[in-house]
């Protein structure tokens, strides 16, 4: 079974502060999601990536950015936080090209006051 | 959430009933994934699916790629099934995974 880990489970920001919200798989999976969850919208893709050294704009990407350093981590970053991100937020991997399933992390609960 | 309509939002089933939740796409969709989150809120892969039909147990699900829909059948309900469905269409010039805002289900004893 795939793991994918997200840290941390919980977090409390301030208006304008930076957040990093770090994801981690150990299945050597290739591609990499950041989701935000919010009712009534269900599961928005923010960032995505095909590989170490790659990042991609999801469909709603402004006021974040992503950091994929390796295969194994992926990071979604808000330099400066504000309320309207207050959300849950999901990481999840697959691999590229196989009729293999995303995997999901636990999420992270941030709020941001 | 546009590019991937689901429905219904909300249903409530009694126990031992059987139904269908359905996905329409607007976008062009090489595969459908559908997922169970539960109260915890955990997502768990229920089906991944080119053209074509799946069955696992109690859920089988079908994706029609020229008509551009998905549906999951439920059978037989058990209170363990309630939670929210997500489905969710790969397009087919990226990897991109978008999801449908989720079917709501409450199973009653």
């Amino acid at each position: 079974e795939a793991a994918v880990t997200q840290s941390p489970r919980n977090k409390v920001a301030v208006t304008g502060g930076k957040v990093t919200l770090s994801c981690n798989q150990t299945n050597n999976h290739n591609n990499m999601y950041w989701y935000r969850q919010d009712t009534g919208h269900g599961l928005r893709l923010i960032h995505y990536s095909y590989g170490a050294g790659s990042t991609e704009k999801g469909d709603i990407p402004d006021g974040y950015k992503a950091s994929r350093p390796s295969q194994e981590n992926f990071s979604l970053i808000l330099e400066l936080a504000t309320p309207s991100q207050t959300s849950v937020y999901f990481c999840a991997s697959a691999r590229r090209d196989s009729a293999e399933t995303l995997y999901f992390g636990s999420g992270t609960r941030l709020t941001v006051l | 959430g546009d590019k991937v309509k689901q429905s219904p939002s909300a249903l409530s089933l009694q126990e031992g009933t059987n139904s269908a939740l359905r996905c329409n796409f607007s976008i062009a969709a090489t595969t459908v994934q559908w997922f169970l989150q539960n109260p915890r809120g955990s997502l768990m892969n229920l089906f991944y699916l080119v053209p074509g039909t799946k069955e696992n147990g109690r859920l089988k699900s079908a994706f029609d790629s020229k008509e551009s829909y998905s549906t999951l059948h439920i059978r037989d309900a058990q209170l363990e099934d309630s939670g929210t469905y997500f489905c969710a269409a790969e397009a087919s010039n990226t990897n991109k995974v978008v999801f449908g805002t989720g079917t709501r289900l409450q199973v009653l004893p």
